[in-house]
């Protein structure tokens, strides 16, 4: 069965940068589809922050480029996300899920986790 | 890039039709055959349940359907069921490799 979790701190301080995983299981990273990871502030839209490729190539949303880095880990079947510089307006659930030739995001998503930036 | 424009609400009584807009601009929802949308539950991850405009992975419903007119796409829920009610996204590739997500629709079943 396939599935995506993510993983990270629920807590971040302001200022701090913000880091989660997102563990791949039942299917390899190294497929041709890309990943990425779409957050949700707390009763408002969904927002997407950016993909990956299993090569390391990076897209990312150009209002969070500044601050974001997504990277993968291929021999952990992992790819990962870094914001830099979070306020409260970055608390949300965070998603990662898997993304069809960046047009669209597919069937697989992961449960979300909540990241509160506060102090 | 800004957030697709999607109606906060919408609401049908069961067995009822109901259609759900996404109106963008000529450099996403218009420009591309890429436009999504996703069914959400509370406390749950979206679902995908239209993909390039008009296409249903296997397991969705045939009672969704979705189409699209120059900037604005729509998702049709025909014979409205109780589980239906949710939260509905619309999504667009908005060309550069970037991905633009609607506002969101409240979808109500009376």
């Amino acid at each position: 069965q396939v599935q995506l979790q993510e993983s990270g701190p629920g807590l971040v301080q302001p200022s701090e940068t913000l880091s989660l995983t997102c563990t791949v299981s039942g299917y390899s990273i190294r497929s041709a589809y890309y990943w990425g990871w779409i957050r949700q502030p707390p009763g408002k839209g969904l927002e997407w922050i950016g993909s990956i490729y299993h090569s390391g190539s990076t897209y990312y949303n150009p209002s969070l480029k500044s601050r974001v880095t997504i990277s993968v880990d291929t021999s952990k079947n992992q790819f990962s996300l870094k914001l830099s510089s979070v306020t409260a307006a970055d608390t949300a659930v965070y998603y990662c899920a898997r993304v069809y030739q960046l047009v669209w995001v597919d069937g697989l998503w992961g449960q979300g986790t909540l990241v509160t930036v506060s102090s | 890039q800004s957030a697709l424009t999607q109606p906060p609400s919408a609401s049908g009584s069961p067995g009822q039709s109901v259609t759900i807009s996404c109106t963008g601009t000529s450099s996403d929802v218009g420009g591309f055959t890429y436009v999504s949308w996703y069914q959400q539950h509370p406390g749950k991850a979206p679902k995908l349940m239209i993909y390039e405009v008009s296409k249903r992975p296997s397991g969705v419903p045939d009672r969704f359907s979705g189409s699209k007119s120059g900037n604005t796409a729509s998702l049709t829920v025909s014979g409205l069921q109780a589980e239906d009610e949710a939260d509905y996204y619309c999504s667009s590739y908005a060309g550069s490799n970037n991905l633009v997500f609607g506002g969101g629709t409240k979808l109500t079943v009376l």
